[in-house]
């Protein structure tokens, strides 16, 4: 099955500085990649994603990259605020539809 | 804003006793997956239906839990006997079989003594 693996598992940073959270995969046929955020107590959001066809994406301050031959991909948040402080997990599936294989999580804490 | 819904949102009971938790997946979706989140083990899936069908279950301790879907609109997990290591929280999520979005409810949080 897929193996998903996710660093740093605890990440501070300065308010108004970038953070990056990296996850990496072991099956190649994995073609979606969820990022979800989780604030304390609360559900998980899908705050972005991307597919195997496409290299980066962008909304706003967060963005995702995506290195198929390697295997990895990346959440990136610039100009950090209070407010992305959370849990973050990546995610990875094969197929629409199909069960998610999830990262172990990042705990952001985005110092004022 | 459709969501989907959980019942019930904190459930503390002991050991050995049924703890049913249910799910109501947004109107129109087909696929349901439960996840169980815990400290040590993050997210992890235990089961997951398309149109109502067992699609994989393998997560899943056979001995105690079932999960089913009773109609379209209602997914249900019952764990009987429940043991204090099932203590955790409880994700429902739904999504349409034709797109890959997946979206969460809010969890039941069980704590069994």
């Amino acid at each position: 099955g897929e193996n998903v693996e996710q660093h740093p598992s605890t990440l501070s940073v300065q308010e108004g500085d970038s953070a990056v959270i990296k996850c990496t995969y072991s099956d190649s046929a994995s073609n979606y990649f969820p990022w979800y955020k989780q604030e304390l107590g609360k559900r998980p959001q899908l705050i972005i994603d991307i597919r195997s066809n496409v290299g980066e994406k962008k909304d706003q301050r967060i963005a995702v990259t995506l290195n198929k031959t390697a295997k990895h991909f990346s959440l990136h948040i610039t100009e950090t605020q209070p407010e992305d402080s959370a849990v973050y997990f990546c995610a990875a599936s094969k197929n629409t539809g199909n069960q998610f294989y999830f990262g172990t999580g990042t705990s952001l804490t985005v110092i004022p | 804003d459709a969501r989907v819904t959980q019942t019930p949102r904190h459930k503390v009971t002991e050991m050995g006793q049924e703890v049913t938790m249910r799910c109501q997946p947004i109107l129109g979706h087909n696929t349901v997956f439960w996840y169980r989140q815990t400290m040590m083990q993050g997210l992890e899936l235990l089961a997951y239906f398309r149109n109502r069908a067992p699609l994989d279950d393998s997560g899943m301790p056979k001995d105690r839990f079932s999960a089913e879907m009773p109609d379209a609109t209602l997914a249900t997990l019952k764990i009987q006997p429940s043991e204090p290591r099932d203590s955790a929280v409880y994700f429902c999520a739904s999504g349409f079989g034709q797109t890959y979005e997946q979206y969460f409810g809010p969890g039941t949080r069980l704590t069994v003594t």
